[in-house]
């Protein structure tokens, strides 16, 4: 899992509550992703990150909301607006040039109660 | 627009013998192919990537990729299946004419390796 961390790796909410997922790298990345996997659907992108404090919406955006304050810390808040907010999530960073690869985090499973 | 197609949801093979995960692509300029595997409950790991060379490509654990621009393909192989391969396997296409196109992902194909 690189030196990307996530937590935590559990997360319950209820209905109508908003929840933020931490994401923390120390590998000096400039870009930063969230994806959301669903069985069966492989990833899709919710945020990324190419530098501090500016991002761009993915492929599923609505009902998430994102901060890029320090180049290390790329937090994913899912809203109540986000109808079907069970998933696994994961946060990846990589090296700015778009043919490096992805570091992948271990991954925040959330369920809605 | 980009788009990456795992035709094969499942495959099994068994331990000892050769495997072959398929991946084909589309994008609209030259690819950057990428190979991951996911265990349960973890986060992914890249094992092998495409930008420009040589058509096969060597990574990690004994994994390679053949690169076949006429048939937008990037198969994944292994000489030999260990039972650890077992695990879910994705494909990712990034387009490498057009800066600002993210990676996109296919749906992933579960490998089983049978001891």
């Amino acid at each position: 899992d690189g030196g990307i961390t996530q937590s935590p790796k559990y997360l319950f909410r209820k209905e109508g509550q908003n929840v933020t997922l931490s994401c923390e790298q120390n590998l000096n990345h400039d870009a930063m992703y969230w994806y959301r996997q669903d069985p069966g659907q492989g990833l899709r992108l919710i945020y990324y990150s190419q530098i501090v404090n500016d991002f761009q919406k993915g492929d599923i955006a609505e009902g998430y909301s994102v901060s890029r304050e320090k180049k290390e810390s790329f937090p994913l808040t899912v809203t109540s607006a986000q109808k079907n907010p069970t998933a696994f999530y994961l946060c990846a960073s990589s090296v700015g040039a778009s043919y490096n690869e992805q570091f992948f985090g271990p991954g925040t499973r959330l369920t809605v109660l | 627009a980009q788009s990456v197609a795992q035709p094969e949801d499942q495959v099994n093979v068994a331990e000892g013998n050769p495997l072959t995960v398929k991946c084909t692509y589309s994008v609209s300029g030259n690819p950057y192919l990428f190979w991951y595997v996911q265990y349960p409950n973890r986060g992914l790991q890249f094992l092998l990537k495409y930008i420009t060379g040589d058509n096969l490509v060597k990574g990690s654990y004994g994994f390679e990729a053949e690169f076949n621009k006429s048939q937008t393909s990037f198969h994944l192989k292994k000489p030999s299946a260990l039972v650890s391969d077992s695990a879910l396997y994705f494909c990712a296409v990034r387009d490498m004419d057009n800066y600002g196109q993210n990676f996109v992902f296919g749906p992933g194909t579960r490998l089983s390796v049978l001891p």
